[in-house]
């Protein structure tokens, strides 16, 4: 199984100021078409995770574009370009290059 | 809108066999290509994927967990089921379940699992 690593584990962020969650996988997500497969999910307390960004950066529907994504191969990671109330939550990042699919433990963002 | 309900026993006897349904509404489970999918978190843990069934019947399963979990489903009540047996302490989790869409924006299709249900809660404890 791929394994997916995330620091930190808790992130305490200011509203307004920037915020970044790194993602390391045991093995390159990257396929030969040249795409990463990997994906964020936020989790949103008492809700279900959604689909936040997949391919690396591509924002899903509806996601602001105060979210961003970066990295290729093993590396990865999520930023916020400024930190909202809403944004709150445990991010995950999750890869779906090949099965089984395997998710990060997840950062837990909360509001200083 | 597509919504996904769990529902089963919310208390299972170690050794015993889970069974969760998922209700699948605002769209037929038969149509489409999709992959209905169960995904479980521990208390305080992150996610597990489970395994899932694809719309024609292919399956695929976690290896952790292949070889107790059955995942079918039933295009008549459209409805998708989860089986996990022999079940014990470490099975205890929230199981959510989910629909997975292939997105053909590359090739091979990048999956997004885009709809999830609102997760039911399975303790395993005699």
């Amino acid at each position: 199984d791929i394994v997916m690593t995330q620091s930190p584990l808790s992130l305490p962020v200011t509203p307004g100021e920037p915020a970044s969650i790194s993602c390391k996988s045991s093995q390159s997500l990257m396929y030969s078409n040249g795409y990463n497969y990997l994906e964020w999910y936020l989790q949103k307390p008492g809700q279900s995770p959604q689909l936040l960004i997949y391919l690396v950066s591509s924002r899903a529907s509806g996601v602001p574009d105060r979210f961003s994504g970066s990295g290729s191969g093993t590396d990865f990671t999520l930023k916020i370009s400024r930190v909202e109330a809403e944004d709150v939550g445990v991010y995950y990042c999750m890869q779906v290059l090949q099965i089984p699919y395997t998710f990060g433990q997840g950062t837990k963002l909360e509001i200083k | 809108q597509v919504q996904l309900q769990e529902s089963g026993p919310g208390l299972v006897k170690p050794s015993q066999t889970l069974s969760l349904t998922c209700s699948v509404s605002g769209g037929s489970i038969s149509n489409g290509d999709y992959y209905w999918s169960w995904i479980r978190q521990p208390a305080g843990k992150g996610l597990e994927w489970i395994g899932r069934i694809h719309t024609s019947g292919g399956t695929a399963y976690n290896p952790s967990l292949k070889s107790r979990v059955t995942i079918s489903v039933e295009t008549s009540s459209n409805q998708f089921s989860l089986k996990l047996g022999s079940v014990t302490a470490a099975d205890t989790a929230v199981y959510y379940c989910a629909r997975e869409r292939p997105n053909s924006v590359v090739i091979p299709p990048v999956i997004e699992v885009d709809y999830w249900g609102q997760g039911t809660l399975v303790t395993v404890s005699s």
